[in-house]
């Protein structure tokens, strides 16, 4: 079954950067784009950003265009977020998650369990 | 960017009740690009619905979605105890993706 692990959280500084790693499993993860998602702490869902299976196409909120980068790599089934320029309101559990089976609609079929990232000095 | 904007805020309901929860969308979205999702507390969100009205694997019939252009529903038949936790919309448009603020199912 499909499985995906994510793992990089913690607490950082403002100002300071932090890369998360997801560890996919049980689907060939070469074919499918991937998403990072977050939650602030009592809060919503908010997608951060996606890249497309062959990391032709990258696209990101605006609440972290500039500041953030996502990659991949698929010799190792592994999903990344780097993130410079941390601030307070970045804090938040981050999910990666797997577009879903039919292509081209647009949504989550399966979800990391999360990594909470805490931007506090 | 198409906001989406989820009511009630909160659904005080009993098990066995029927669920209704609303989602609406500044701008018209297709079908295809909307879903819904399930999370319960401590957990990561979970599937439920894809392009609208499409259960996804393992879902429940109880569980349905409909609606089109700027309204869309999820409806729960029959509330079991598993059920009550928060509900989220989702939609793509303009390679980016929102979500709703969340639907609070809580037990009366």
């Amino acid at each position: 079954q499909v499985q995906l692990v994510e793992s990089g959280g913690g607490v950082v500084q403002p100002g300071r950067s932090l890369r998360l790693s997801c560890a996919a499993s049980g689907f060939t993860f070469s074919s499918y784009d991937m998403h990072w998602v977050r939650q602030a702490p009592g809060k919503g869902l908010e997608w951060v950003a996606v890249i497309s299976y062959d990391r032709g196409k990258k696209y990101y909120a605006d609440s972290v265009k500039g500041r953030f980068t996502i990659s991949r790599d698929n010799s190792k089934n592994t999903l990344y977020l780097q993130m410079n320029s941390l601030r307070a309101e970045d804090t938040a559990v981050y999910y990666c998650a797997k577009e879903g089976d039919v292509s081209g609609w647009y949504y989550f079929d399966s979800w990391g369990q999360g990594t909470l990232v805490t931007v506090s000095s | 960017e198409i906001v989406l904007t989820q009511s009630p805020g909160t659904l005080s309901l009993s098990p066995g009740e029927r669920a209704t929860l609303s989602c609406r969308a500044s701008q018209i979205v297709s079908s295809s690009y909307l879903a819904w999702y399930q999370q319960r507390p401590g957990q990561a969100p979970r599937l439920l619905i894809y392009g609208a009205s499409s259960r996804a694997t393992g879902i429940p019939d109880r569980f349905s979605g409909s609606g089109s252009g700027t309204d869309f529903t999820l409806t729960i038949s029959r509330l079991e105890p598993e059920d009550f936790a928060v509900y989220y919309c989702q939609q793509y448009g303009s390679s980016l993706w929102t979500f709703g603020q969340g639907t609070k199912v809580e037990i009366k």
